[in-house]
C-alpha cells in the first residue's frame, strides 16, 4: 500500500498566517491527491482534488500544489473558520491511504 | 440536495458483528462509486472499502479485507457495509462517501464530494 506520511501533526498560527502542510507518498502518484478539511464532531469537506484543483466553493485562500511524491496544501491568510484538520488522501491506487493529519490551532 | 445518513451503528462485543447502512438521496445513486471511511476516537482518517456503481468493483484496506464486505442495492438508494469478527480496534464513526471522477488533462482524478454524517461503532466487552 501506498503511505502517505503528512507533516507537521499540528501547528500554532495566528489569523492571517500563511501555512503550508506538505504530504509525502512512498511512490509517485503523478497528481492523484487530495485535501480534506474537518472540524471536530463533522464529516471531512473536500477543499482541492487532482494535487490543485479547487473544489467549487472552497475559497481561492486554499491552494494545492505538487506531483510525483511531494505536495503542499497552503492558506494563504488563516481565517477563524481555518482551524481544523487537515488530511490528504491518494486515488492513484487501491487500497486508499490518508496522511496522518495536521491539527491548525490558534496561536 | 445530495443527502447521505449512515446507520447501524451501536456497542457490539468483540467477534460479533454488525451492519451498518447508508441511505442516499438527492442524486443519481446508481451512477457513483461510493466508499466506507472511518475514524476511531482521536485518530484520524482511515479509509475502508469503495464499491463501484454497478457493484462489480470492490476493494478494501488490509485492516479490514476478509472481515467486511461492502454492497449495494441501487434500486433502494442504499450502500451497507457487512463487519464481522469485528475487534477493538474497530471502533470508529464510519462515514459514507461518494466518489466523484473528473477529467483533468486526460487523467481521471476522484474525489469524495459528499459525505454523511458518520454512525459510531464501539467494539467493547
Amino acid at each position: 500500500a501506498i503511505q502517505m506520511t503528512q507533516s507537521p501533526s499540528s501547528l500554532s498560527a495566528s489569523v492571517g498566517d500563511r501555512v503550508t502542510i506538505t504530504c509525502r507518498a512512498s511512490q509517485g502518484i503523478r497528481s492523484d491527491l487530495g485535501w480534506y478539511q474537518q472540524k471536530p464532531g463533522k464529516a471531512p469537506k473536500l477543499l482541492i482534488y487532482a494535487a490543485s484543483t479547487l473544489q467549487s466553493g472552497v475559497p481561492s485562500r486554499f491552494s494545492g500544489s505538487g506531483s510525483g511524491t511531494d505536495f503542499t496544501l497552503t492558506i494563504s491568510s488563516l481565517q477563524p473558520e481555518d482551524f481544523a484538520s487537515y488530511y490528504c488522501l491518494q486515488d492513484y491506487d487501491y487500497p486508499r491511504t490518508f496522511g496522518q493529519g495536521t491539527k491548525v490551532e490558534i496561536k | 440536495q445530495v443527502q447521505m445518513v449512515e446507520s447501524g451503528g451501536g456497542v457490539v462485543q468483540p467477534g460479533m458483528s454488525l451492519r451498518l447502512s447508508c441511505a442516499a438521496s438527492g442524486f443519481t445513486f446508481s451512477s457513483y462509486n461510493m466508499h466506507w471511511v472511518r475514524q476511531a476516537p482521536g485518530k484520524g482518517l482511515e479509509w475502508v472499502a469503495v464499491i463501484s456503481y454497478d457493484g462489480g468493483n470492490k476493494y478494501y484496506a488490509d485492516s479490514v479485507k476478509g472481515r467486511f464486505t461492502i454492497s449495494r442495492d441501487n434500486s433502494k438508494n442504499t450502500l451497507d457495509l457487512q463487519m464481522s469478527s469485528l475487534r477493538d480496534e474497530d471502533t470508529a464513526v464510519y462515514y459514507c462517501a461518494r466518489s466523484q471522477m473528473h477529467t483533468i488533462g486526460g487523467v481521471i482524478a476522484e474525489l469524495l464530494d459528499y459525505w454523511g454524517q458518520g454512525t459510531l461503532v464501539t467494539v467493547s466487552s
